[in-house]
């Protein structure tokens, strides 16, 4: 079980909007740790899409959106794509492991 | 363009070692810090470790701290993983990547290899 948590899954229609969320404790997201998220097709190498919370990374569409409030951070994503469909990580620094987590990953799926 | 290339995976017996080399270029290799994550079959992403710039400083995940060790070559632009003690749960593609945006241990990953293949099987 990952420190940080995230739903196994999320689904969605193309067009609509769907929240993935990532829910740390106060040794990591809520000890203000950044958070960063990446966007994984299975066989290639993961994608960096947001980080330090809320900033895109370059290339990356304004479709995608990250924020943080207190122990738990969210990745939004806006007129679903079926170029979206993928396996999004969230990421961040635990101070009592010394060293940076990732979530356990959500998939999702744009039916 | 910034390229990362993995190599040194394959099949290990439990209890083995191997070395684990990533070559970058299209970058000033010097001034960033590094790190490597992996994925094992049908899991998650796993941060396993990072190194600073010159590599005074390095971090690793409790998975794999006594057993593997981060190193850097600067005059070669390359960046090691040794990796000693191997169980069958170190199973897994390894990636390198680079730093972006925060420390070597905490920061976010924005270029990413394709990965190397770790078997552990006896």
């Amino acid at each position: 079980q990952s420190v940080l948590t995230q739903p196994p899954s999320v689904s969605g229609a193309p067009g609509q909007r769907v929240t993935i969320s990532c829910t740390g404790s106060r040794s990591n997201i809520g000890a203000n740790s950044d958070v960063h998220w990446y966007q994984h097709l299975p066989g290639t190498a993961p994608k960096l899409l947001i980080y330090g919370d809320s900033n895109r990374s370059s290339g990356v569409p304004d479709r995608f959106s990250g924020s943080k409030s207190g122990t738990s951070a969210s990745l939004a994503i806006t007129g679903l794509q079926t170029e979206d469909e993928a396996d999004y990580y969230c990421q961040s620094y635990d101070t009592n492991l010394s060293a940076s987590i990732f979530g356990g990953g959500t998939k999702l799926t744009v039916l | 363009e910034v390229q990362l290339v993995e190599s040194g995976g394959g099949l290990v017996q439990p209890g083995g070692s191997r070395r684990l080399s990533c070559a970058a270029s299209g970058i000033t290799f010097s001034i960033y810090a590094m790190a490597w994550a992996r994925q094992a079959p049908g899991k998650g992403l796993e941060w396993v470790s990072g190194i600073s710039t010159g590599g005074d400083n390095t971090y690793y995940a409790d998975t794999v701290r006594g057993r593997f060790t981060i190193s850097r070559d600067n005059s070669k632009n390359t960046l090691y993983l040794q990796m000693n003690s191997l169980r069958v749960e170190d199973t897994a593609i390894y990636y390198c990547a680079k730093v972006w945006w925060g420390t070597a241990a905490a920061g976010s990953l924005d270029y990413w290899g394709q990965g190397t293949l770790v078997t552990v099987s006896s």
